[in-house]
């Protein structure tokens, strides 16, 4: 059974400082999702990782992938509050979820 | 608006009663998925269509869970004698025919069982 799991499950960081959320998974998949979830709304897709090494970047976000090591990262750069939201990963085609990141930016 | 919608946005219902929520994918959107997220929790798979053929059913899914997509248009989920453990959000998405199925999800359904 494939099992996804997120680290940490909370994270409360400061404006302009630097911070990455790690996601393991259990087998192999060829392909990761990254989403957004901002309270009491839906998800919004932020990057999809098909290949070993593939890195995406979209603003203060960026995204990777290491197949072998079953790991992505989503590394935050100069955090600012529109960024608080809890941020999942999701592996496979049927998405299977991680238990989600929720992030809190202080000013 | 051309993105996934649902319908009721909320619903909340007795115990016992059944209840059906609406999701329309977006416009040429073949393959579409439903999902239940439980507060403080990631959503969790519960059936996948292609078309108008359900393909998967997650064992989440007991038989009082039933689902469907005629015409492989609009999909339509429904509880039977809702129990207080189906109150959940329930979120819709939909992907293209060809592509990396990076899924596009509705506004979710909420559901509150008393």
């Amino acid at each position: 059974e494939l099992k996804v799991e997120q680290n940490p499950l909370f994270l409360s960081m400061q404006e302009g400082k630097n911070y990455t959320i790690y996601c393991n998974y259990s087998t192999t998949s060829d392909r990761l999702y990254w989403y957004r979830q901002d309270p009491g709304k839906s998800l919004e897709s932020l990057f999809v990782l098909l290949s070993n090494g593939a890195v995406k970047q979209e603003g203060r976000l960026m995204a990777s992938l290491d197949t072998k090591a079953r790991l992505s990262t989503l590394h935050i750069t100069a955090a600012v509050h529109d960024l608080s939201a809890t941020y999942f990963c999701a592996v496979d085609e049927k998405l299977t979820f991680g238990t989600g990141t929720r992030l809190t930016i202080i000013p | 608006d051309t993105g996934v919608s649902q319908d009721p946005r909320h619903k909340i219902t007795k115990r016992g009663q059944n209840v059906t929520f609406r999701c329309d994918p977006i416009s040429e959107h073949n393959r579409l998925y439903w999902y239940r997220q439980t507060l403080g929790q990631g959503p969790e798979f519960l059936t996948y269509f292609q078309n108008e053929a359900q393909l998967e059913k997650s064992r989440l899914l007991s038989d009082r869970f039933s689902a469907e997509r005629p015409k492989g248009s609009f999909s339509t989920l429904e509880i039977q004698r809702t129990e207080q453990g189906d109150s959940a959000m329930y979120l819709c998405a939909s992907s293209p025919p060809r592509g990396v199925n990076e899924q596009f999800f509705g506004p979710g359904t909420r559901l509150t069982v008393l």
